[in-house]
Parts: structure tokens; C-alpha cells; sequence
């Protein structure tokens, strides 16, 4: 399995403003995701980072609002941009490849955001 | 239509009891199945995984997958306080995890 780490744990944050979510991996994995999780509904993929290119998006997704960074094979960012109250939701990290299996994803212990 | 659909409960059962939890899809391509667990403020780790039609047990759970009906469940044997958490079924059209479509969860209570 892995440990994965995301920062902040939870955070309040005024509308307009922005947020960068960290995940970190204690090994080097092939492939990371974001995910969104919203009260009673399923785990959306927003993107996967690339690592040394830029992220995948999701139908629905955009790169301005959700910008990610992958610099390296343990490393991840997510920025949620001009933050509304829509976006007031659980954000996770999830990771599988490399020293892991492929057939799973190992899931950070997520951020919850809240936007005001 | 969701290509997958779960209840979201929420059920809570006594301790002791035999819980089902089961979900529906639409999507015939979908092979490889997976049930997720996610305690609370945690991130969900995967409980079961089966490929194909067919039953797969470990310990007090069991996965069956009836590809024909389109319908997946996981049995929970002398439920425990302990499994109290949401349930998460997942499933993928091929081996990779890399795209992997979820339910929305089906929160789980078990009294002691």
C-alpha cells in the first residue's frame, strides 16, 4: 500500500479566493487523480496529473478553474480558482502505478473545503 | 441514467446481522468490479475486487457480480460495529485502474 498525505486537511475560504491542494506520496507512482466528492454523490474524476506535462481533464473541467501540477513522481497539486460556494466540496487525491498495484487506486484522506 | 446507480441508505442494521449492499450498471463493458470502504474523514480503500461474473469471498465478506442482470452486490456476514462506514461500489472496462466509474455510496450504520 502507500501513505498519502494531503494539506490542508480542511479549510474555510471566501468566495473569489483560491486554494492549492497538496497530496504526497511516500513512493513513486505512475499515475495521480483529483477527485471531487460532494455529499451524496459518487467520486468525480476532475483530472489526471501528468507528471513533466500537463493534467487530463474531465468532460466538464477546465484548466482555469482547476489548475494541477505534477513536478515530480510522489507530487501533487490542485488549485480550486475563483473559489464559489458551488465548489464547497470533499477533494481527494488518489494514486496507483509505479511501486503499487495497477489495479488499484490508494486514496488520500482528503481535503474538505468549504467556501462562503 | 448513471452508469452506475447505488442507494444511498442510509441502513443501519444490529450488530450481528447479515448486511447486502448491492448496485446497478448500465454499461455492458464494465469487467472488473470493486467495492470501496470509506470511514469517515478518511479516503475509501479498497475492500473487494472481482473480475467478471461469479462470488469472491474473504473473511465475513463476499462480492458476487451477475453480469447478466448488470448487478453487483457485497454480503457482510456478522456485521460488527466496526463496519459501520459508506460503502463505495466502483468498476472498469479493463484491468488498469485508471478509469474507474464509482457509486455514490451507501452509508452503513451498525448498532451495537
Amino acid at each position: 500500500s502507500a501513505v498519502i498525505s494531503q494539506k490542508p486537511s480542511r479549510d474555510i475560504c471566501q468566495r473569489g479566493t483560491s486554494l492549492t491542494i497538496q497530496c504526497q506520496v511516500d513512493s513513486q507512482v505512475t499515475m495521480m487523480f483529483w477527485y471531487r466528492q460532494q455529499p451524496g454523490q459518487s467520486l468525480t474524476l476532475i483530472a489526471t496529473a501528468n507528471q513533466g506535462s500537463e493534467a487530463t481533464y474531465e468532460s466538464g473541467f477546465v484548466i482555469d478553474k482547476f489548475p494541477i501540477s505534477r513536478p515530480n513522481l510522489t507530487f501533487s497539486t490542485l488549485t480550486v480558482s475563483n473559489m464559489s460556494p458551488e465548489d464547497s466540496s470533499i477533494y481527494l487525491c488518489s494514486v496507483t502505478g509505479g511501486s503499487l498495484s495497477y489495479n488499484e487506486q490508494f486514496f488520500g484522506p482528503g481535503t474538505r473545503l468549504t467556501v462562503l | 441514467q448513471k452508469e452506475v446507480e447505488q442507494d444511498p441508505g442510509p441502513l443501519s442494521v444490529p450488530e450481528g446481522a447479515i448486511v447486502s449492499l448491492n448496485c446497478t450498471y448500465s454499461n455492458s463493458a464494465f469487467q472488473y468490479f470493486m467495492w470501496y470502504r470509506q470511514y469517515s474523514r478518511k479516503g475509501p480503500e479498497l475492500l473487494m475486487y472481482t473480475y467478471s461474473s461469479g462470488n469472491k469471498e474473504d473473511g465475513r465478506f463476499t462480492a458476487q457480480v451477475d453480469k447478466s442482470s448488470k448487478y453487483i452486490s457485497l454480503f457482510i456476514r456478522d456485521s460488527q460495529p466496526s463496519d459501520s462506514a459508506t460503502y463505495l461500489c466502483a468498476m472498469s472496462a479493463d484491468s488498469s485502474a485508471s478509469k474507474i466509474i464509482f457509486g455514490s455510496g451507501t452509508r452503513l450504520s451498525i448498532r451495537p
